[in-house]
């Protein structure tokens, strides 16, 4: 069973608030990504990575960094934290041969920013 | 550019009662197709998904979809459903050479004794 774990689960910060998420795979997935979920939007891809110092932007990047360690480790940075980045956030991964696309989730993060 | 609707943003429906949930996408090509569940403070897990070959897919629980590329559909179905169905369900589009999913706004199941 894939297995992808976030820490923290809840977060809370204060505007203005340097915050770093963390998420670990064991799945040997190359992929790894960063969503984030609000009520009517679905999810929302931050960032992506295809492999350890690979970095893609996805459809919502304004106010994150990220970056990818290692094969089982991608972070989300939130340098300066903002209100209207409260919200769910997933990390996934997945393998472009071996899960034809299939992402693997882990439970998620929430993050309130004050 | 890819996209994904769901026009119900909630549906109820009675244990027992049969289930469709809907999902366009919009892609000119043939595009790989998800449906993924998410309940109660968990993350999302994947319910069926479509590549090629036979429009019916059958997923887990009981769950099948079907694919109709006249239509640009992709609609989420249940004969039965019991009251443990109750969940998030997201539709998703990726293209065919491509890894990253786009997901639509999902739909909230409430299943009623």
């Amino acid at each position: 069973e894939a297995a992808v774990t976030q820490s923290p689960r809840n977060k809370v910060t204060v505007t203005g608030g340097n915050v770093t998420l963390s998420c670990r795979q064991t799945n040997s997935h190359n992929y790894m990504y960063w969503y984030r979920q609000d009520t009517g939007h679905g999810l929302r891809l931050i960032h992506y990575s295809y492999g350890a110092g690979n970095l893609q932007i996805g459809d919502v990047p304004d106010g994150y960094k990220a970056t990818r360690t290692t094969q089982e480790d991608f972070f989300l940075l939130l340098e300066l934290a903002s209100p209207s980045q409260t919200s769910l956030y997933f990390c996934a991964s997945s393998h472009r041969q071996t899960s034809q696309n299939t992402l693997y989730f882990g439970a998620g993060t929430r993050l309130s920013v004050l | 550019a890819q996209s994904v609707t769901q026009p119900d943003a909630r549906v109820t429906v009675s244990e027992g009662a049969s289930l469709q949930l809907r999902c366009k996408y919009s892609y000119s090509g043939t595009p790989y197709l998800f449906w993924y569940v998410q309940y109660p403070r968990q993350g999302l897990q994947l319910l069926l998904k479509y590549y090629s070959g036979d429009p019916v897919v059958q997923g887990v629980n009981g769950f099948e979809a079907e694919f109709i590329k006249s239509n640009s559909s992709f609609h989420l179905r249940k004969a039965s459903v019991h009251w443990s169905d109750s969940a998030v369900y997201f539709c998703a589009v990726t293209p065919s050479n491509y890894n990253v999913l786009y997901f639509g706004s999902g739909t909230k199941l409430t299943v009623e004794p």
